[in-house]
């Protein structure tokens, strides 16, 4: 099975960065995803990077290194709608895509 | 993106009676579509994997007898949650993708509860 771990939660203050770490051990690798998820609703898509390197996508900006199996999602700017359960997920050699257990960030005035 | 369309978005239902929930992609053909369950402040953890045309795939310690995948066509699959219990109560989601290296998007989850 996959390893993935990221914290359980997060809090920070509006306006402020917060960063997301993720690790992961998986049987191949075929990319890693970061979805939000509010409570009661489905993850929405927020980035995927196979490469590594840094994907920046306004607000939001997704880190991989492969070699260290390693991910972090860096939050700026945090309104308070950003408060959520972060997932990291990763699409394995088998194409099957494995969730961490997702990190709760609070957003605070 | 694409859309995925889950339905029902709720249900509520006896112990011991069948739910059927469906999964639909509506502007693209789903090769391949996924179930998850989600327990409360818990995970996303994997059910089974269903292609078009074929038997679903399903993970380790999910029923196979209990959890009734049909994905008959490329725009729709159904899980049914044969003789449910109130352990079953949890949230299902479904994601669909055009194939293997391409993005899955979810569909709206369905909540489940079994009284």
């Amino acid at each position: 099975g996959q390893n993935i771990d990221q914290p359980t939660e997060m809090t920070a203050t509006e306006g402020a960065i917060v960063q997301i770490n993720c690790t992961y051990q998986t049987s191949g690798f075929n990319g890693l995803f970061w979805y939000q998820q509010h409570a009661g609703e489905a993850p929405t898509f927020l980035s995927y990077n196979v490469l590594d390197g840094l994907e920046e996508k306004g607000r939001f900006s997704s880190f991989l290194s492969r070699s260290k199996g390693y991910s972090y999602l860096l939050l700026k700017e945090l309104q308070m709608k950003d408060s959520a359960s972060y997932l990291c997920a990763v699409l394995a050699g088998d194409y099957k895509l494995s969730f961490g257990a997702g990190t709760t960030v609070t957003v605070r005035a | 993106g694409a859309v995925v369309s889950q339905h029902p978005s709720w249900v509520i239902c006896k112990s011991g009676t069948s739910v059927k929930i469906e999964c639909r992609s509506l502007d693209f053909q789903a090769t391949t579509m996924f179930w998850y369950r989600q327990f409360p402040k818990q995970s996303l953890m994997l059910m089974a994997t269903s292609n078009e045309g074929s038997k679903a795939t399903y993970e380790q310690g999910v029923e196979k007898d209990k959890f009734l995948i049909n994905h008959a066509s490329l725009t729709l699959s159904t899980l049914t949650v044969t003789s449910a219990h109130p352990e079953d109560s949890s949230f299902y989601i479904c994601s669909a993708s055009e194939g293997r290296e391409t993005e899955a998007f979810f569909g709206q989850g369905t909540r489940l509860t079994v009284v």
